[in-house]
């Protein structure tokens, strides 16, 4: 069956750390993979948005790397800080399925 | 512009009542999806609709419907809710369909007693 796993389910780094996250799919090919963020208690914010025949993209400190080899996803923030905190979801998506989040803290 | 707007953003029923929540997305964007959020089962989808016709769906009971207004708002229905309805519901819409980015509202906090 097709499933969709997020490495861990809480991840502590310290300030200023690089941030990396894993989504790994299995039994489907997505075209495309999305990465969002969520705060307690409100709905998903969009981050970014990555195209099977592309490797990898980048926005400001946020980094994601597409491997369909692999059916993997890494998603990283560098320069770490106490507002990155939040949950990040992945969605490899051609039927519009999430990851279950890894919880991210950044600790002063 | 306004972002997506989810009413009521809380509610509290009893179990076999029925319940209808609302969805206005962002102006010009025509797909709008649901999403039932749980702490132990995650995110899961629910419907997408597109110009007012349902055009995926996931695996949820028939209990679970929806509907898309020719104005692109979205109305999701459940009757005869169960303890195990208690959710956040989401909304989320996009111009053309989930393989474009979605913006989420902040949901619809149901509790069922």
């Amino acid at each position: 069956s097709q499933k969709i796993e997020q490495n861990s389910e809480a991840l502590n780094i310290q300030e200023g750390k690089t941030a990396t996250l894993t989504c790994n799919y299995t039994n489907y090919s997505p075209a495309y993979l999305q990465w969002y963020r969520q705060d307690p208690g409100r709905g998903p914010v969009f981050l970014l948005l990555i195209r099977e025949n592309e490797k990898e993209k980048r926005k400001e400190r946020l980094k994601v790397t597409f491997d369909t080899t692999l059916k993997q996803s890494l998603f990283h923030i560098t320069a770490s800080q106490p507002a990155d905190s939040a949950t990040y979801l992945c969605a490899p998506s051609n039927d519009m399925r999430f990851g279950a989040g890894t919880r991210l803290t950044v600790k002063p | 512009k306004a972002g997506v707007t989810q009413t009521p953003r809380y509610l509290i029923k009893t179990r076999g009542q029925q319940v209808t929540l609302s969805c206005s997305p962002i102006s010009g964007h025509r797909s709008v999806s649901w999403y039932q959020q749980t702490p132990g089962q995650g995110l899961q989808f629910l419907f997408e609709y597109f110009s007012e016709t349902q055009r995926n769906k996931g695996n949820f009971p028939g209990r679970f419907s929806g509907r898309q207004f020719s104005n692109s708002r979205s109305e999701m229905n459940v009757s005869t809710l169960e303890l195990g309805d208690s959710a956040l519901y989401l909304c989320a819409s996009s111009f053309d369909g989930p393989n474009q980015p979605q913006h989420f509202g902040d949901g619809t906090r149901l509790s069922i007693l």
